[in-house]
C-alpha cells in the first residue's frame, strides 16, 4: 500500500533556484493539500486542492505555485527559492475533506534548505 | 482565528511512567484528532473524539474530549520507548459552510529505556 508518495526525501537549493516538490496518492482522494513544519509553529496549510482543476490558497501561500491536472498528482512549484522556505514539506491527502471525521493521510515529508 | 495550545511543549520521561498532555482553546470545535509522528515521517492519525465528554482508549493510550469541546488529553499508561515521537492535536472547525482542521505546535515526546 503506498498511500502517499513525496519525492525527493531531501533537496538543497541555492537563493533563486526553483524546483517541483512532488506528491502522488493512489488511493483516489479528492482532496490533497500541501503544509510546511516548521520547529515551534506546527504544522501550516499551503496549497490545497479539491479535485482536479480546482486548486486554492492556504494560511501561507506566498513563493509557492500548485496546479492538479490529475487526481493523483499535486505538484509543488518554489519558482525562486528564498531561506525562508527552509522547511520539512507534507503532502496529505483526505477521503472525507472538511467533514467532523475527515482523516488526512500524509506522506514522509521533504526536507528542503535554501542557502 | 481558532488556535490550539499544547502542553506541555516537551516531555522525557522513563520507561514505565505515565503521562498526560494537553490540547487546550477557547473555541468550540467539532471534533478533536490525534496524531502521532516518528522521526523522518508524517503523522499518523490515532484517533478522533467527536462528542463532549467523550473517551476513546487505544491500548496502552486514552484519549478524552472535553465537556465544552474546547480541550482534550491524551493519557498515556506505562510509557515504552516506542511511544517516543511528536504528538500533534487538529480541531476541525465551522468555516462558514465548511469545516476547517487547526493543528497544535505539538509535544515531543522522549521515553527513555
Amino acid at each position: 500500500n503506498a498511500g502517499v508518495t513525496q519525492t525527493p526525501k531531501f533537496q538543497v537549493l541555492k537563493t533563486g533556484q526553483s524546483m517541483t516538490l512532488q506528491c502522488a496518492q493512489d488511493m483516489n482522494h479528492e482532496y490533497m493539500s500541501w503544509y510546511r513544519q516548521d520547529p515551534g509553529m506546527g504544522l501550516r496549510l499551503i496549497h490545497y486542492s479539491v479535485g482536479a482543476g480546482i486548486t486554492d490558497q492556504g494560511e501561507v501561500p506566498n513563493g509557492y505555485n500548485v496546479s492538479r491536472s490529475t487526481t493523483e498528482d499535486f505538484p509543488l512549484r518554489l519558482l525562486s527559492a528564498a531561506p525562508s522556505q527552509t522547511s520539512v514539506y507534507f503532502c496529505a491527502s483526505s477521503s472525507r475533506p472538511g467533514q467532523v471525521r475527515e482523516k488526512l493521510f500524509f506522506g514522509s515529508g521533504t526536507q528542503l534548505s535554501v542557502l | 482565528t481558532q488556535l490550539l495550545e499544547q502542553s506541555p511543549q516537551f516531555l522525557s520521561i522513563q520507561e514505565g511512567e505515565n503521562l498526560t498532555v494537553y490540547c487546550n482553546s477557547s473555541s468550540v470545535f467539532s471534533s478533536l484528532q490525534w496524531y502521532r509522528q516518528e522521526p523522518g515521517e508524517g503523522p499518523v492519525l490515532l484517533v478522533t473524539v467527536v462528542t463532549g465528554g467523550e473517551v476513546k482508549k487505544l491500548k496502552r493510550l486514552t484519549f478524552q474530549f472535553g465537556d465544552a469541546r474546547k480541550d482534550s488529553s491524551l493519557h498515556i499508561t506505562a510509557a515504552q520507548p516506542g511511544d517516543t515521537g511528536l504528538y500533534l492535536c487538529a480541531g476541525v472547525g465551522r468555516r462558514g459552510s465548511n469545516y476547517k482542521l487547526t493543528f497544535g505546535k505539538g509535544t515531543l515526546l522522549t521515553v527513555n529505556p
